[in-house]
């Protein structure tokens, strides 16, 4: 079965600190892709990343990074620097192409709360 | 601006009475589908659709309906509504073609129902 599980249901951290989210996924296929959303506390969901598996490098977006290991079958996500308008429930998501719902399977999500 | 929109945003209402969740989309995307969000459980698919007139169950369809007679809209159906759909409900879409399935979805702002 397929799985995403998101460990730390809640960080806090003070403004400027590095934070890093958990993601480990259980799946027995060799295709998938792998997602990030964030939901700030107005409560839409904001897309960030999307991953296939046969990509492994690590990716930046400004203060944004994600470690991709299929050893581990972990996606985790890094805020550098962190700010308080990075306080939000943070997903993270499997899809299985060979799933014909094509649906998203989410974990449970991390709030993080950054503090000033 | 590329959207997709759900109304209401919220309702509250009583056991038993009909009620239907827009939702709309301006993106010409194929796919579309409707997630639920409870505490502790992430986001699960309710329904999804891969076209118009083609709409197939996800992992709770238990208590809805949907149909997709045009390609931007894909309405949420609670004919008998209980209080255990009381949620938050998104409705995304998404590309979908050969070759390019597992897109990223594009998510609503939300719907948050209560069933007293």
């Amino acid at each position: 079965a397929q799985k995403v599980t998101q460990a730390q249901t809640e960080i806090s951290v003070v403004e400027k600190e590095d934070v890093t989210l958990d993601c480990v996924y259980e799946t027995r296929d060799t295709t998938y892709y792998l997602f990030w959303y964030k939901q700030p506390p107005s409560g839409e969901l904001v897309f960030l990343i999307r991953r296939n598996s046969f990509d492994e490098q690590n990716e930046i977006s400004g203060r944004y990074s994600w470690n991709f290991q299929k050893s581990t079958s972990s996606f985790n996500f890094t805020i550098t620097a962190s700010q308080v308008v990075d306080s939000a429930v943070y997903f993270c998501a499997l899809s299985d192409p060979m799933d014909s719902s094509y649906k998203l399977i989410f974990g449970s999500g991390t709030r993080l709360l950054v503090r000033p | 601006e590329a959207q997709v929109t759900q109304n209401p945003r919220y309702l509250i209402t009583v056991t038993g009475k009909k009620l239907t969740v827009t939702c709309s989309q301006n993106m010409n995307h194929e796919y579309m589908s409707w997630y639920r969000q409870d505490p502790g459980l992430g986001l699960r698919q309710i329904y999804y659709s891969m076209n118009v007139e083609v709409t197939d169950k996800g992992d709770v369809p238990e208590g809805y309906k949907v149909s997709r007679k045009e390609k931007r809209n894909f309405p949420l159906i609670l004919e008998s509504p209980s209080p255990n759909q009381t949620s938050l409900y998104f409705c995304a879409s998404s590309l979908f073609y050969r070759g390019a399935q597992n897109q990223p979805q594009h998510f609503g702002d939300g719907t948050r129902l209560s069933i007293l």
